[in-house]
C-alpha cells in the first residue's frame, strides 16, 4: 500500500512570494490533514478535510494561507505571501473513517523562506 | 485535551528494553492514551493507543497506571532504528477529535 506522498520535499522562496504543496493520501482514506511543524516542536494542526468539506480550519491562519481537497482527494496547501515565519515543515496526514484512530503522515515539505 | 509531561530525552543501550514515561495527570473517563514516533526527517508514525488496559503490539507494549495518570511505552528491544522523538498525546473519542503534539522525548538509542 502506498503511503502518504507529498510534493516538493523541500522549497526555498523568497519572502512575500507565493508557495504551494501538494499532498497524495492513502487510497480510500476520506480524511485528510495539514499540520505545521516548526523547529524543535511538535506538528500543529491546521485544517483537517472530511472528504472535499474543510470541517476544522481553527488554526488556519486565512489571511494568508489557504487550503483546497478537490473532489476529496488529493490537497494542495498555499501561502500567499509567505513570510520568514513560515520557514517551517508543512506535513500531510490522512486516515479512514473505518481505523480513524491512526492517522498516517507523509514526509512533509520542508519550507525556507528567505 | 489533557496535557503531557514527558521527559525530554532518554538514552538506551541497544537491545536493552527503553521505557518512555508520560504524565498526564488531568486526562477525563473518555480520553485516550496515543503514542507516535518521528525518526529525522520523516513524518510521525502511529505506534500504539489504549484507553485504561495494558495494550501490546509488534511495535511496543503501553503500561497505563490504575488511575490512569501516567503511561509508560516499552520498546522491549530497542535497536538503533528506534532513536527518534516519541510524542505521549491524550486525545478523545471520535473523528474530530485532535492529536495535539508536545514536545516529546528524544530517545537515543547507543552501541
Amino acid at each position: 500500500e502506498a503511503g502518504v506522498v507529498q510534493s516538493p520535499r523541500y522549497k526555498i522562496i523568497e519572502k512575500k512570494q507565493p508557495v504551494a504543496f501538494w499532498c497524495n493520501p492513502i487510497s480510500g482514506h476520506n480524511t485528510l490533514y495539514w499540520y505545521r511543524q516548526n523547529l524543535g516542536q511538535g506538528p500543529e494542526l491546521l485544517i483537517r478535510y472530511e472528504n472535499e468539506e474543510a470541517v476544522d480550519d481553527s488554526q488556519l491562519p486565512k489571511d494568508r494561507f489557504s487550503a483546497e481537497r478537490l473532489k476529496g482527494v488529493d490537497s494542495t496547501l498555499k501561502i500567499q505571501p509567505a513570510e520568514l515565519g513560515d520557514s517551517a515543515v508543512y506535513l500531510c496526514a490522512s486516515s479512514s473513517t473505518v481505523r480513524f484512530e491512526t492517522q498516517y503522515f507523509g514526509p512533509g515539505t520542508r519550507l525556507l523562506v528567505l | 485535551d489533557a496535557k503531557t509531561t514527558q521527559p525530554p530525552s532518554m538514552d538506551c543501550a541497544e537491545g536493552r528494553a527503553a521505557n518512555l514515561p508520560c504524565n498526564h495527570s488531568t486526562i477525563s473517563g473518555n480520553e485516550y492514551v496515543y503514542w507516535y514516533r518521528q525518526i529525522h526527517s520523516q513524518g510521525p508514525q502511529y505506534i500504539i493507543h489504549g484507553l485504561k488496559n495494558n495494550e501490546t503490539n509488534e511495535m511496543a507494549s503501553l503500561i497505563i497506571t490504575e488511575d490512569r495518570k501516567s503511561s509508560t511505552l516499552i520498546l522491549p528491544h530497542a535497536t538503533l532504528r528506534d532513536t527518534a522523538v516519541y510524542y505521549c498525546i491524550v486525545r478523545g473519542t471520535g473523528t474530530a477529535s485532535k492529536l495535539t503534539f508536545g514536545t516529546g522525548t528524544r530517545l537515543q538509542v547507543t552501541l
